[in-house]
């Protein structure tokens, strides 16, 4: 079974339109988190809840809106898209962020904006 | 303060030999410093990870070494082989956040 899942894995779609990104755990973790790799790898982290509580928003544009409806799913959605948010997004898990910090990754979803 | 030095961004070894990426940081209030390796097209892997009152970890072919008076750790891989060919990436996480910042990256290619 795959710790963390996220579809769909390639998602190419126009400027402007709207698009939802799935995450599922199965870790029975606490923490969940949404990372963006750009095209020089560089991995940069967007959103963190913790019980399905938002923790951390690092400064990402409102277009930008997670939800968690309980605590095994984040669910990304972005509105308007633009040519720039075209890198590939991550969902991770932890069980918390005090006695085990370590965090699991799923295979990504590659977004493509065109 | 937020940033994590990785380097080099690329590495080539030979099979057998000894693998060495190296990270610092200015954030002293950094508690946890992980590993991750990163195969094409994959989700990053945790590979080891250490906490600063702690010198050297060791696990298998792969070992942290921490200096914190220096503000620097590293990854050694010994023995490396073609298997291990991957993107490397160091990160720290501030104490009491729920975040990792992650350094830029190794590429590191091991040659049969």
């Amino acid at each position: 079974d795959t710790a963390v899942s996220q579809t769909p894995k390639y998602l190419v779609t126009q400027m402007g339109n709207d698009k939802s990104i799935k995450c599922e755990q199965n870790l029975g973790h606490d923490t969940m988190y949404w990372y963006k790799q750009d095209s020089k790898k560089f991995l940069k982290i967007m959103f963190s809840y913790n019980n399905k509580e938002l923790i951390i928003n690092e400064t990402v544009p409102n277009r930008f809106s997670p939800k968690s409806p309980d605590k095994a799913h984040l669910n990304l959605h972005i509105n308007s898209l633009e040519l720039g948010d075209s890198a590939v997004y991550f969902c991770a898990s932890s069980q918390d962020h005090i006695v085990r910090h370590e965090a699991f990754f799923g295979q990504g979803t590659r977004l493509t904006v065109v | 303060q937020q940033q994590v030095k990785q380097s080099p961004q690329s590495l080539i070894v030979q099979k057998g030999g000894i693998s060495i990426i190296n990270c610092a940081y200015e954030n002293t209030a950094f508690d946890y410093f992980p590993w991750y390796q990163q195969f094409p097209g994959k989700g990053p892997a945790l590979l080891i990870a250490i906490r600063p009152d702690v010198s050297e970890k060791k696990e298998g072919r792969f070992t942290i070494s921490f200096n914190k008076s220096a503000k620097q750790f590293s990854l050694h891989i010994m023995d490396s082989q073609p298997g291990d060919s991957a993107t490397y990436f160091c990160a720290a996480s501030p104490s009491g956040t729920y975040k990792y910042i992650f350094g830029t990256g190794t590429r590191l290619k091991v040659l049969a």
